[in-house]
């Protein structure tokens, strides 16, 4: 079965530093992959998602991240961390059945605290 | 962009009594919506996917008669927590997924239910 695997719980790091968080999926088939953020009590805001192409995909707010298929992995990255950026992070995978996009498996999150 | 409004943002209610929770496709058609549950400090699980005229899918686990999920149109779905009880107090989040964008998911900002 597809799963979509955030190994980090919990991540502090110092405001201005660089950021990278993990995300690994596994199934046969390359999912579309997605990064998502959610603050306390809100919904969850797209930072970026990646389906084809180049491999290294630019985000909203400064992130990044690159897919790396012999790795099944989905990391992002942020060169210069903010104190606004202390939120839920969240990685999500889909999968195509037959040609129709299926639900998104997300996985547990990671929490991302700023220290100043 | 894309936006989804679901309302209400919070809820509270009395053990026993249905609550409905809105979920619209504001500016784009969304064939398929998504009803997620999210528990505190955990992440989102899929609670059921609707399609536009058609019956829901739930995932396994999930009661329908306790979950009723309506999609009437292309830009409307309902969640309607039947009968609830303290349980049920979570966090909903809706998707839509429109059908003009490749993988172009979008979610509500959430609904805070609290069944007393």
């Amino acid at each position: 079965a597809q799963s979509v695997t955030q190994p980090d719980i919990h991540i502090t790091v110092s405001e201005g530093a660089s950021l990278e968080l993990r995300c690994n999926y596994s199934y046969g088939a390359t999912p579309y992959l997605f990064w998502y953020v959610q603050s306390p009590g809100q919904g969850l805001q797209l930072l970026l998602k990646y389906f084809s192409g180049d491999t290294l995909v630019q985000g909203i707010k400064g992130f990044e991240a690159e897919f790396k298929r012999s790795q099944s992995s989905f990391n992002l990255r942020k060169p210069s961390v903010h104190w606004s950026d202390a939120a839920e992070y969240f990685c999500a995978g889909g999968w195509d059945y037959g040609g129709s996009q299926g639900n998104l498996i997300f996985g547990k999150g990671t929490k991302l605290s700023v220290k100043p | 962009g894309a936006v989804v409004s679901q309302h209400p943002s919070w809820v509270i209610c009395k053990s026993g009594t249905s609550v409905k929770i809105e979920c619209r496709s504001l500016d784009f058609q969304a064939t398929t919506m998504f009803w997620y549950r999210q528990f505190p400090k955990q992440s989102l699980m899929l609670m059921a996917t609707s399609n536009e005229g058609s019956k829901a899918t739930y995932e396994q686990g999930v009661e329908k008669d306790k979950f009723l999920i309506n999609h009437a149109s292309l830009t409307l779905s309902t969640l309607t927590v039947t009968s609830a009880h303290p349980e049920d107090s979570s966090f909903y989040i809706c998707s839509a997924r429109d059908r003009g964008r490749n993988y172009g998911y979008t979610f509500g900002s959430g609904t805070r239910l609290t069944v007393v």
